[in-house]
């Protein structure tokens, strides 16, 4: 069966803390996504992570990808309140067009 | 930049109405899709089309159809509106073609509420 697993569900950390979001997929991938999701709006793609080491990052954000071990991350730096979303992680299989998402995990940066 | 609208942001209908939602894309995009988001479930996937006039059932197509006559219009459509229909309707779009890190675009969502 096709799964996607994050953990937190749910994340409350302080401003200028460091963590991690993890990203555990059941089967071989060929792709990983990270999307963001603010209160009431739309996702928003943030990383796609195509293989293998794969290590991509914007800001405060980092992403890397060990296939190996079915597991992505996503790391957060001396986090800010303007990075409290909502931060989902999706893959896919060559030969399907079907993306499978994880249930999300709610991140609250508080001041 | 990519763009994928829908048609209405907030919408409300009677059960037992036949509702439709539309998604338009303005990049070309070969694949379109249907999911709905209801909290602690995620995104699920309803229909997703990868050509006009094609399409294939998600995890959850009970209850809904869609129709993709051109290239950039993903219909979806709710033959008698229920309450458990009552979600947040996101479309997405992406390239279909091998070899592109066909990462999806998403619209801002259709809250609908049935009554």
């Amino acid at each position: 069966e096709l799964k996607v697993e994050q953990n937190p569900l749910f994340l409350s950390m302080q401003e200028g803390k460091n963590y991690t979001i993890y990203c555990n997929y059941s089967t071989t991938s060929d792709r990983l996504y990270w999307y963001r999701q603010d209160p009431g709006k739309s996702l928003e793609s943030l990383f796609v992570l195509l293989s293998n080491g794969a290590v991509k990052q914007e800001g405060r954000l980092m992403a890397s990808l060990d296939t190996k071990a079915r597991l992505s991350t996503l790391h957060i730096t001396a986090a800010v309140h303007d990075l409290s979303a909502t931060y989902f992680c999706a893959r896919t299989t060559s030969g399907t067009y079907k993306y499978i998402f994880g249930t999300g995990t709610r991140l609250k940066v508080l001041a | 930049d990519v763009k994928v609208t829908q048609s209405s942001r907030y919408l409300v209908k009677r059960t037992g109405e036949k509702v439709f939602l539309e998604c338009v894309q303005d990049m070309d995009h070969e694949n379109m899709f249907w999911y709905r988001q209801d909290p602690g479930l995620g995104l699920r996937l309803i229909y997703f089309s990868y050509d006009v006039k094609m399409k294939e059932k998600g995890d959850i197509p009970e209850g809904y159809s869609v129709s993709r006559e051109k290239k950039e219009r993903f219909s979806l459509i709710l033959e008698s509106a229920s309450t458990n229909q009552t979600s947040m309707y996101l479309c997405a779009s992406s390239f279909g073609r091998q070899g592109f890190y066909n990462e999806q675009f998403f619209g801002p969502g259709t809250r609908l509420t049935v009554l």
